[in-house]
């Protein structure tokens, strides 16, 4: 069974540019999660959505920050302008339905903000 | 979802037992403890989880207090690849979604 896929791996901007991340779920898997990871920190939840809908987006800077899952199934996370502090990991994690369900995790895309 | 309380290292000999600790103190009667670890430039991975009994899969075992204010991740026989950060996270386990991640344990195995 293949994994959650994120590309790109790696990316470099200046601040004030926008940049996009896109995610592909595990096939069937309903509820996708975008989570940022600053260096020395875990995870923390940005949003997640149930097939196409948002279910949490409570910590999402939504001046900047937004996301979309179209069809229920691919995910795009955006952020315009980028900042300094934007700089971290962010993760792609797909689960089955909600609730307890084991949420799994693709290998991460590194932001670097100049 | 209740906090959690690690030690920030440990160190463990390759062969090893590692038995990382996790107090849990205001944990809920209805909140799961889960265990995640994510080895260096990769995703966090799902270890284990449970609520009141102990547990064990192929991956480790999982030791709760009668009380269920600590847990200890047994990793029976470590090796190299077990070098990782691992998370203790208690969370609701039916109805709850966000897992909410504290800063972990760097364990490293040594040979």
């Amino acid at each position: 069974e293949a994994g959650v896929a994120q590309s790109p791996r790696y990316k470099i901007i200046e601040k004030r540019q926008s940049v996009a991340f896109w995610c592909n779920p595990i096939s069937g898997h309903a509820t996708l999660y975008w989570y940022q990871q600053i260096l020395g920190q875990g995870p923390k939840l940005l949003i997640q959505f149930q097939n196409n809908g948002v279910v949490d987006d409570s910590q999402l800077p939504k001046d900047r920050f937004s996301a979309e899952r179209l069809k229920g199934v691919d995910s795009t996370l955006k952020i315009q302008p980028a900042k300094l502090e934007d700089s971290a990991v962010y993760l792609c994690a797909s689960s089955k339905g909600t609730g307890g369900d084991t949420q799994y995790f693709g290998p991460g895309t590194r932001l670097t903000v100049l | 979802d209740a906090k959690t309380t690690q030690p920030t290292s440990m160190d463990c000999a390759e062969g090893r037992a590692a038995n990382l600790p996790c107090n849990h103190s205001t944990i809920s009667g209805n909140e799961y403890v889960y265990w995640y670890r994510q080895i260096h430039s990769q995703g966090p991975q799902y270890i284990i989880h449970g609520l009141k009994n102990n547990e064990t899969n192929e991956m480790a075992s999982l030791i709760i207090t009668e009380d269920r204010k600590s847990s200890t991740l047994i990793l029976p026989h470590a090796t190299l690849r077990d070098t990782a950060v691992y998370y203790c996270i208690v969370r609701v386990g039916r109805g709850g979604s966000r897992l909410t991640f504290g800063e972990g344990t760097q364990l490293t195995v040594n040979p």
